[in-house]
């Protein structure tokens, strides 16, 4: 297995902009979580699903921030619009078991710069 | 909610010491701990964890202990190498993740 696949691995926009980063899961694995990665706030949360349906979604950081996962193998994290605090690493994980209970894989990140 | 304290921060080794990183939590309820470690450029891979039925647990150079009553748990690292060298973060079942301790390997 390739592992957990995000895209693009690099963005780079203008304050303003609509991003969307890309995820990919394991085949198989029932769980999906995003997380944002920052030199201040170290790993957060920001959202996770089971089975295709969010579970928690306290950590999204407010409302231009929004995450969907239409089927088994597939997710988007929307930020609309943009600004410059949410550059960041935003890293996608899934993992065979529900709740964070088990061991998380994680693809490489996408890092996000907002100009 | 729950809160994950982690230290050090930084540590520096000599290769083939000792490494111990500690993490606390304030949620009784939390029942697997996992440690995950960073290289640059990468995301966290997962290299030992443990639940809370038991109290340690071990993986050829890496030990992982466990005490519910204080609410910590921490990382041993023996017989450190240079390529142990990365970022070490714990965590907690509620996805909650602690600060990071960056380890440096001095050949």
């Amino acid at each position: 297995d390739a592992g957990v696949i995000q895209s693009p691995r690099h963005e780079v926009t203008e304050m303003g902009q609509e991003v969307t980063l890309r995820c990919k899961p394991i085949s198989g694995h029932n769980s999906l979580f995003w997380y944002r990665q920052t030199m201040m706030r170290g790993l957060e949360l920001l959202i996770y699903f089971n089975n295709n349906v969010p579970i928690d979604d306290s950590g999204m950081p407010e409302d231009r921030f929004s995450a969907k996962m239409p089927n088994a193998s597939f997710s988007t994290l929307k930020i609309q619009p943009s600004e410059p605090r949410d550059s960041a690493v935003y890293f996608c994980a899934s993992s065979p078991q529900a709740g964070g209970l088990g061991e998380q894989f994680f693809g490489p990140g996408t890092r996000l710069t907002v100009l | 909610g729950e809160n994950v304290e982690q230290h050090p921060s930084t540590l520096s080794v000599q290769e083939g010491d000792s490494a111990v990183i500690k993490c606390t939590y304030s949620d009784s309820a939390s029942n697997y701990f996992p440690w995950y470690k960073q290289e640059l450029g990468k995301g966290p891979q997962l290299i030992i964890d443990i639940r809370s039925n038991v109290g340690e647990k071990k993986d050829q150079r890496i030990a992982v202990t466990l005490n519910k009553t204080a609410k910590h748990f921490s990382l041993h690292i023996t017989e450190t190498q240079p390529e142990d060298s990365a970022v070490y973060f714990c965590a907690v079942s509620k996805l909650i993740f602690g600060q990071g301790t960056t380890l440096q390997v001095k050949p």
